[in-house]
């Protein structure tokens, strides 16, 4: 299986509701980025967590890494309409000369 | 401040022609990435640059794709002669150190080989 494996693969939510998504990957990291993708545009960088980081907070985003599961979780408080995307985690290899590693994504849809 | 650009949005050509991507990454950012995303699969790593030089091209798919950054600010991707698996989207992105730091990603170009 892949690095940086996200679960569920869709998730479907009212807005209001909280979101969670997980990502297990398997060599060493440097450290885990979330992106998000909105259909057909771009990445948009959400939040890096590194290595010897365990829990980060950004806005309604809060991400977690236990590097002992190598598991991470990206939660999402209170999701909006606008939140429907697909997300990504990606890891940083140690010694990989810092290229990421992507994995195949949730997609989120958040129903008004 | 101005994100990564990448130029066409969209290309469609026919098998066996030549198609070049063009990335210019955020002023000031010495590290330059290019990943393609094909057929609904994983993104995929193809190279990284530290300004002009080749840091890492070990994803680079085979000699049909050629990088370059000359002067180490704008890149480009050509693909020569290209084929229908070549099809995606690629994705450029850059960052300002070169590890343990974010990386900026820019619209992507989408790749159609017919």
């Amino acid at each position: 299986s892949q690095q940086g494996e996200e679960d569920p693969q869709a998730l479907s939510i009212q807005e209001g509701e909280n979101a969670t998504m997980n990502c297990s990957y398997k060599t060493s990291i440097n450290n885990l980025q979330w992106y998000r993708q909105n259909s057909g545009r771009g990445l948009v960088h959400l939040i890096l967590i590194r290595s010897n980081e365990r829990e980060k907070h950004s806005g309604r985003l809060r991400v977690t890494l236990d590097t002992s599961k190598k598991s991470s979780s990206l939660l999402i408080t209170a999701s909006r309409a606008a939140d429907t995307a697909s997300y990504f985690c990606a890891t940083e290899v140690s010694g990989g000369y810092n290229k990421l590693i992507f994995g195949a994504g949730t997609r989120l849809a958040v129903h008004p | 401040e101005a994100g990564v650009t990448q130029f066409p949005s969209h290309s469609v050509i026919e098998k066996g022609q030549t198609v070049t991507l063009r990335c210019d990454p955020i002023s000031g950012h010495d590290n330059l990435y290019w990943y393609r995303r094909v057929m609904g699969k994983e993104i995929k790593f193809l190279l990284h640059f530290v300004k002009e030089s080749k840091q890492d091209e070990s994803g680079m798919p085979n000699n049909r794709f050629l990088a370059e950054r000359t002067g180490g600010t704008y890149s480009t991707l050509k693909v020569q002669p290209a084929e229908l698996e070549d099809s995606g989207v690629y994705f450029c992105a850059s960052s300002q150190f070169p590890e343990n730091y974010e990386q900026y990603f820019g619209p992507g170009t989408r790749l159609t080989v017919t």
